[in-house]
């Protein structure tokens, strides 16, 4: 069974200052995708990124970007230029694209803090 | 709407009266899931639907949950005979059907068990 891990719980950034949250995940599978959710303190999930393993392109999204290390299983989440907007609780989660079931396998989250 | 609609928003019940949750997803999305969220963990897959195919509900903690799709498109998580365990935030969320499209998630339903 596939497995992710956030190791840091919380997180800290100035404003305008950048911040990189860990992710780390565990499969025999070669082809997967790879996300990062926002979840604010309204509790909807927000896409934030996604990576598909079989693309070597690290993806961007404006101010946030992944680095996607497949050799080592790390899809880690930088936020440039952070703004107080940014502060929430962020999910790495990982989805097989083999056949079957479509389920998220999610960390456990890491609490991002944005100080003024 | 055009998001992932749950009601209710906030559910308090007695330990051991049965609760219904709904979902209602967005128009056209075909694959649906619900989840679970626990007071500081990750969420926690608990049952997908997908069109017409039998539901993937490997993620049922136990014979106390189910839920089911109408019409292929809202679905009702139900809780029987629940206990203080359950209290969670439930997260519904809905997808099109293909490879690698992201999951759209709704508001959830905080559930408290007294």
């Amino acid at each position: 069974a596939q497995t992710v891990t956030q190791s840091q719980p919380e997180m800290s950034v100035q404003e305008a200052e950048t911040v990189t949250l860990s992710c780390t995940y565990d499969t025999s599978e070669s082809d997967y995708y790879l996300f990062w959710y926002k979840q604010p303190p309204s509790r909807q999930m927000i896409l934030v990124i996604r990576q598909e393993a079989y693309k070597q392109q690290n993806a961007t999204e404006n101010r946030f970007s992944v680095n996607f290390q497949k050799a080592a299983k790390s899809f880690s989440l930088k936020i440039s230029d952070s703004q107080l907007g940014d502060a929430a609780m962020y999910f790495c989660a990982y989805r097989s694209a083999q056949g079957g079931s479509e389920k998220l396998v999610f960390g456990k989250g890491t609490k991002l803090t944005v100080n003024p | 709407g055009a998001g992932v609609s749950q009601s209710p928003s906030n559910k308090v019940t007695e330990k051991g009266k049965d609760v219904e949750l709904r979902c209602d997803p967005i128009s056209g999305h075909t694959a649906l899931y619900w989840y679970r969220q626990s007071l500081g963990q990750g969420l926690e897959f608990l049952i997908y639907f997908q069109g017409n195919s039998a539901p993937d509900k490997s993620g049922l903690p136990s014979d106390r949950f189910s839920a089911e799709r109408t019409g292929g498109s809202v679905s009702t998580l139900t809780i029987q005979r629940t206990q203080q365990e359950d209290s969670a935030v439930y997260l519904c969320a809905s997808s099109l059907y293909d490879r690698g499209q992201p999951q759209h998630f709704g508001d959830g339903t905080r559930l408290s068990i007294l």
